[in-house]
C-alpha cells in the first residue's frame, strides 16, 4: 500500500548551517502528489510546499524541494536555517487518501 | 490562515465517558478529515468524508468512534467509551477535493482522558 517514510525523527542543527529532511515514499499511482506541512509548537500544521512535477524544484519561504520520480523522494532543503525554523515537518503523499510520515522535528540551536 | 474551526479546544473526560467534538469546515470545502495525533507527534488518519458520505475511515473508527457531517451541522468525531490511549489532540481538516488539494487545519481538540 501507499507510504511515506521520514528517517529521521529529531534533526539538531545550528542556526546557519543548511538544513535537509528526508522523505520517501510508496505508492502504486504513477502521478502522485507530495507535500511537506509543517507544524510549529502549539499550532496546528500548514502547508509549506507541494509537488506533482517530475524533477522540478518547488520553493517557497525559503525551503525548496524536488520530486525525483526515479527515487521515489520528495527531501525538504534549505540553505541556512534559521531559530524560527525549529518546528515538526511532515511529509505526506496523496494517493487514494493522505498519508502522512511520522514527522521530523528541528531543532535550531543558535 | 485556515478558518476550520474546532470545539471545544479542550475537553477532559473519565475513562468509558463519551467524548465529542465538532468541525466547521472553510467554507465551500466538501471534503473533511479527521486525524489522532499523540503526545509521540504521530499522525494517524481517522475518516474523511465528502459531503455527507464517508469516503474513508480505518478500523479503529469503526468501533468506538464514530463521525458524522450532516449537511447544514457542524462535521463531528465522537468517542463512545473513552479510553486512556485515546488522549491526544484530534485534528480536523478540509479540502476542495481531489489529490493536488491541500488540506487546512483547524486548531485542534485536545482530549485528556483521566
Amino acid at each position: 500500500g501507499d507510504s511515506v517514510t521520514q528517517t529521521e525523527g529529531l534533526v539538531t542543527l545550528t542556526e546557519g548551517l543548511p538544513v535537509m529532511l528526508n522523505c520517501t515514499y510508496q505508492t502504486i499511482y504513477s502521478n502522485p502528489f507530495l507535500f511537506w506541512y509543517v507544524q510549529h509548537l502549539n499550532e496546528s500544521p500548514r502547508l509549506l510546499l507541494k509537488s506533482f512535477t517530475d524533477n522540478k524544484r518547488t520553493e517557497h519561504q525559503g525551503f525548496h524541494a524536488t520530486l525525483h520520480k526515479s527515487s521515489s523522494s520528495f527531501h525538504l532543503q534549505k540553505s541556512s536555517a534559521q531559530l524560527s525554523d525549529s518546528a515538526l515537518y511532515y511529509c505526506a503523499l496523496s494517493g487514494n487518501r493522505i498519508f502522512f510520515g511520522d514527522g521530523t522535528q528541528l531543532v535550531v540551536k543558535p | 490562515n485556515s478558518k476550520v474551526i474546532q470545539t471545544p479546544r479542550y475537553l477532559v473526560k473519565g475513562q468509558g465517558q463519551k467524548a465529542k467534538m465538532r468541525c466547521i469546515p472553510e467554507k465551500g470545502h466538501p471534503v473533511v478529515f479527521w486525524y489522532q495525533q499523540n503526545k509521540n507527534n504521530e499522525f494517524k488518519f481517522l475518516i474523511n468524508f465528502q459531503n455527507q458520505e464517508v469516503l474513508q475511515q480505518i478500523d479503529m473508527t469503526e468501533k468506538r468512534f464514530s463521525a458524522e457531517c450532516p449537511s447544514n451541522s457542524p462535521c463531528s468525531l465522537e468517542i463512545q467509551s473513552s479510553e486512556a490511549g485515546d488522549s491526544a489532540l484530534y485534528l480536523c481538516a478540509s479540502s476542495l477535493g481531489g489529490s493536488s488539494y491541500e488540506q487546512y487545519f483547524g486548531p485542534g481538540t485536545r482530549l485528556t482522558v483521566l
